[in-house]
């Protein structure tokens, strides 16, 4: 079974601070990795993807991605009051000739004003 | 509008009634996935399908039946219903698979009495 793994928080900051969320992944052979948020109630939309070792930014948000620790990471800078929502990490699997994407539980992300 | 829309957004029923959620996509995407969401364990697949007519299974299908007879509608059905799948649906879909965004349906809370 592959595994995705993320600190299941809750991780609070205050507004304007940088937050950075984790998550390691059992399959080394992985090669593209998603970042989800969801607001409590909500569906699940795509914030960032990443498939090449090293940063990647978008705006305020930066994936940054290490294959050989099998970690990939999530930067959120300037947090916002608005960005307090679970973020989850996403990792395709194709175990066995099946097509999976595994989800990590989640983090939870609270930005204080 | 493209979006995925799942019916209905709430339902409660007794254990063994049959029944269905339903899953439709305007945007011509290939690929189509249901996941289960409870506390503690994070988004799980249940099915998947690639196309119409193929179909797979996820990490929990038990007690699950899809079907794929149309590219836009992909069904969640459930033949004899148990406390145990009270949970959170989501119905999601990709272009052409699990490497690409998935986009989400809003959601069918079910409740399993």
């Amino acid at each position: 079974q592959k595994e995705v793994e993320q600190n299941s928080g809750p991780l609070s900051v205050p507004e304007g601070a940088i937050a950075s969320l984790n998550c390691t992944y059992s399959d080394r052979g992985s090669q593209s990795f998603f970042w989800y948020r969801q607001y409590s109630g909500k569906s699940p939309e795509l914030i960032m993807f990443i498939y090449s070792n090293g940063d990647k930014e978008d705006g305020r948000f930066t994936a940054q991605l290490n294959k050989a620790s099998q970690y990939v990471s999530l930067l959120i800078r300037d947090s916002q009051p608005s960005d307090s929502a679970t973020y989850l990490c996403a990792v395709p699997s194709t175990q066995g000739g099946s097509e999976k994407l595994v989800f990590g539980k989640g983090t939870k992300l609270t930005v204080n004003p | 509008e493209a979006q995925v829309t799942q019916n209905p957004r709430y339902l409660i029923t007794v254990t063994g009634k049959k029944l269905t959620v339903t899953c439709s996509q305007n945007m011509n995407h290939e690929y189509m996935s249901w996941y289960r969401q409870d506390p503690g364990l994070g988004l799980r697949q249940i099915y998947y399908s690639m196309n119409v007519e193929v179909t797979d299974k996820g990490d929990v299908p038990e007690g699950y039946k899809v079907s794929r007879k149309e590219k836009r509608n992909f069904p969640l059905i459930l033949e004899s219903p148990s406390p145990n799948q009270t949970s959170l649906y989501f119905c999601a879909s990709s272009r052409l698979g699990l490497y690409e965004k998935l986009f989400f349906g809003s959601g069918t809370q079910l409740s399993v009495l």
